[in-house]
Order: structure tokens, then sequence, then C-alpha cells
């Protein structure tokens, strides 16, 4: 069974850019997050979606914002780069939202940096 | 907001050496996760918790959750050179539609 996958591995940008990432979640799984780890830090929540629909947000700003495809993989979109935007953004997966939620088995991220 | 505190936040033993290493929160968690991240990687799921008083036990590792299902521990036996990377602890919380990650403990095992 193939894992989470994310892309690209490694993104470089200026600031003021736009970066786009992406996530394809495990077979059958209908949940994807996001989440940001800056270096040396813990997981900070970023997004949560479910079947398509946004169903929780973390507190970023709005130019964090992504989606989630019809075969449940999703993007993450962030607008007007800044420094420090730069960090490690992962993306996991989960099973159908049950009695508490489902596990989350993560994708290996992407390193986003910011120049 | 729930928040969940680990420690120690960083951990240097000898192989051989035992640890423990802990994950405390005012919140009450419907279950509580428990990952090992290795550098350039992603976080890989040990184990879930989810009675209160629950011990699971996955080779040389031991996890514990809380009667009350507010913390967790995690004993290591015996600690290799391999279980070198970064613990985090997650714990579940359906009425707020997420997963709350702590801050990890790095631990470091030298041969």
């Amino acid at each position: 069974e193939a894992g989470v996958t994310q892309s690209p591995t490694h993104l470089i940008k200026t600031r003021g850019q736009q970066a786009t990432l992406r996530c394809s979640p495990i077979s059958g799984h209908t949940s994807v997050y996001w989440y940001q780890q800056a270096l040396g830090l813990g997981l900070q929540f970023l997004l949560w979606y479910d079947e398509g629909e946004e169903r929780n947000r973390g507190n970023f700003p709005p130019r964090f914002s992504g989606r989630q495809f019809p075969n449940y993989s999703s993007e993450l979109n962030v607008n007007a780069l800044e420094l420090e935007d730069s960090a490690l953004y992962l993306c996991a997966s989960s099973l159908v939202l049950g009695q508490g939620l489902r596990p989350q088995h993560f994708g290996d991220g992407t390193r986003l940096s910011i120049l | 907001t729930q928040l969940l505190e680990q420690s120690p936040q960083f951990l240097s033993i000898q192989e051989g050496e035992n640890l423990t290493v802990y994950c405390n929160s005012s919140s009450v968690f419907s279950s509580l996760q428990w990952y090992r991240q290795e550098p350039g990687e992603g976080p890989v799921l040990l184990v879930t918790v989810v009675t209160g008083g629950e011990v699971k036990k996955l080779k040389r590792l031991t996890f514990q959750f809380g009667d009350a299902r507010k913390d967790s521990s995690l004993h290591i036996t015996a600690a290799q050179p391999g279980d070198t990377g970064l613990y985090l602890c997650a714990g579940a919380n359906p009425n707020a539609g997420k997963s709350t990650f702590g801050d990890g403990t790095t631990l470091t095992v030298k041969p």
C-alpha cells in the first residue's frame, strides 16, 4: 500500500511569490491534514479537509489556503510568501472521521525555503 | 486552547540506558498517538492509546495513557542508536476537529 506522497520535495521561492504544495493521501483515506513544522519546533496545525470540504483551520493568515479534489488529493497554497514561511510542510491522511479522530499517517513533507 | 507539553525537550543518553518521555495536558483527549520523526522524513505512527490507564508495548517501547486521559508516557528500555529521533505525542479531540501536537522530545542515543 502506497503511503502519503507529497510534491515537490523541496521548493525555493523568494519573498512575495506564491507556492503550491501537493499531497496524495493513502488510498481509502478521505481526510487530509496540513501542518507547518518550523526548524526545531513541533507541528502547527494548518488545515483539515474531508470529503472535499474545509473542516477546520489553524491560527494562520488567509494567505494560507488550500483545497481537496474529488480524488481526495489536496493542494496547499501560500500567497505573498514571507521569510518566516520557511518550514517543512507536512501532509497527513486518515480514515473517515468516526468515534474520535483516526490516527494520521504522514508524508515526508515539502521543504519550503524563502530567500 | 488545548496544549500538550512534552518533557524533556532534549535527551542524550548512552546505548543501553533506559528513559521515559512525558506528555502532559490539562485537557482530556479521546485518544493519544505517539510518533517518531527522523531527519528529512515525516512522523511515523508508533501507537494509539484510547482507554484511560491503557498500557501498550512495542518491543522495547512501553506506552501508557493516564487514567484521566490527560497525560501519557513513553518508556524505552535498553535504548539503541536506532531509537534516535524526535518523539511527538498528539492528542485527538473530535469536538475541535483536529489533533494537537506537543513540541516533541529530541532523543539522541550514543553508541
